[in-house]
C-alpha cells in the first residue's frame, strides 16, 4: 500500500463548479499535512497546510480526519487558473521534515 | 515568501558524463535541504536529505556513490549525478527548510530537467 494515496483523475469540471479531492495516508504517526499545487513542468507550490480543525483560505477548504487517516481539499467557484495537479503531502515522521507526496490529482477547469 | 533557486534549469548531456546541480536559498539560511526526483506522470520521490556540515542521508534504493551531495554552507547544496545514463533523465527538485521561519515549511526550487542522451 502506498504511503499517500490519491485518485489521479483527471477531473474535468466546468468553470464555477465545486470540486473535491480526497487523500488517504497509511502512517498513523504522521504529524503534518499539506496540499501542494504543481503546474506542468514546474515545481510544487504550497497551497495550504491542513489542520484537524479544518481550515479555509478563500475558495479553498481543507479538512483532516485523523481517525480515518483522510485528508480532503474543496475548491469552490473554480477558476480556469485552478487547472493544475494537486498533491497531497504528509510529513511522515514527527520533527523530521521528510515529506511524502501522493501521485497527485490532475484538475482541468473547462471554460 | 522564501526563495530557492536551482541551476541549471535544464541540462542535456551525453551518457557517462557527470552533471552538477546547485540549490541555493536566497533569502534565508537552511541547515537542511532535500533532493527529490520526479519522473513523468509520477510523484516526487525523496532521494536524500542534505545536512549542512555533515553527510547526506539517502533514501532506500538511492545510490550514494552515484548521487553525490554536498551541503557546504547554510545556503548552498549541490547534487552531482555521476556517470549519468539515460535512465537518470528526470526532473530534479530541491527544497530548503527555513530554520528561522515561524512554521516548518519547505520551499521548493524551480527544478532542473536533466536529459541524458
Amino acid at each position: 500500500r502506498k504511503e499517500v494515496e490519491q485518485d489521479p483523475g483527471p477531473f474535468n469540471v466546468p468553470e464555477g463548479a465545486t470540486v473535491a479531492f480526497n487523500c488517504t495516508y497509511s502512517n498513523s504517526a504522521s504529524q503534518s499535512f499539506f496540499w501542494y499545487r504543481q503546474d506542468c513542468r514546474k515545481e510544487p507550490k504550497l497551497l495550504m497546510s491542513v489542520y484537524s480543525s479544518g481550515n479555509e483560505d478563500g475558495r479553498f477548504t481543507a479538512q483532516l480526519n485523523r481517525a480515518s487517516q483522510y485528508i480532503s481539499l474543496l475548491i469552490r467557484d473554480s477558476k480556469l487558473s485552478d487547472s493544475a495537479t494537486y498533491l497531497c503531502v504528509v510529513n511522515t515522521v514527527g520533527g523530521n521534515e521528510k515529506l511524502t507526496f501522493g501521485t497527485g490529482t490532475r484538475l482541468t477547469i473547462i471554460p | 515568501g522564501a526563495v530557492v533557486s536551482q541551476h541549471p534549469s535544464w541540462v542535456i548531456c551525453k551518457s557517462g558524463t557527470s552533471v552538477k546541480i546547485e540549490c541555493r536559498s536566497l533569502d534565508f539560511q537552511a541547515t537542511t535541504m532535500f533532493w527529490y526526483r520526479q519522473f513523468p506522470k509520477q510523484s516526487l520521490m525523496l532521494m536524500a536529505t542534505s545536512n549542512e556540515g555533515s553527510k547526506a542521508t539517502y533514501e532506500q534504493g538511492v545510490e550514494k556513490d552515484k548521487f553525490l551531495i554536498n551541503h557546504a554552507s547554510l545556503t548552498l547544496s549541490t547534487l552531482t549525478v555521476t556517470s549519468a545514463h539515460p535512465e537518470d533523465s528526470s526532473f530534479y527538485i530541491c527544497s530548503a527548510r527555513d530554520i528561522g521561519g515561524v512554521t516548518d515549511t519547505q520551499y521548493f526550487g524551480p527544478g532542473t530537467r536533466l536529459t541524458v542522451l
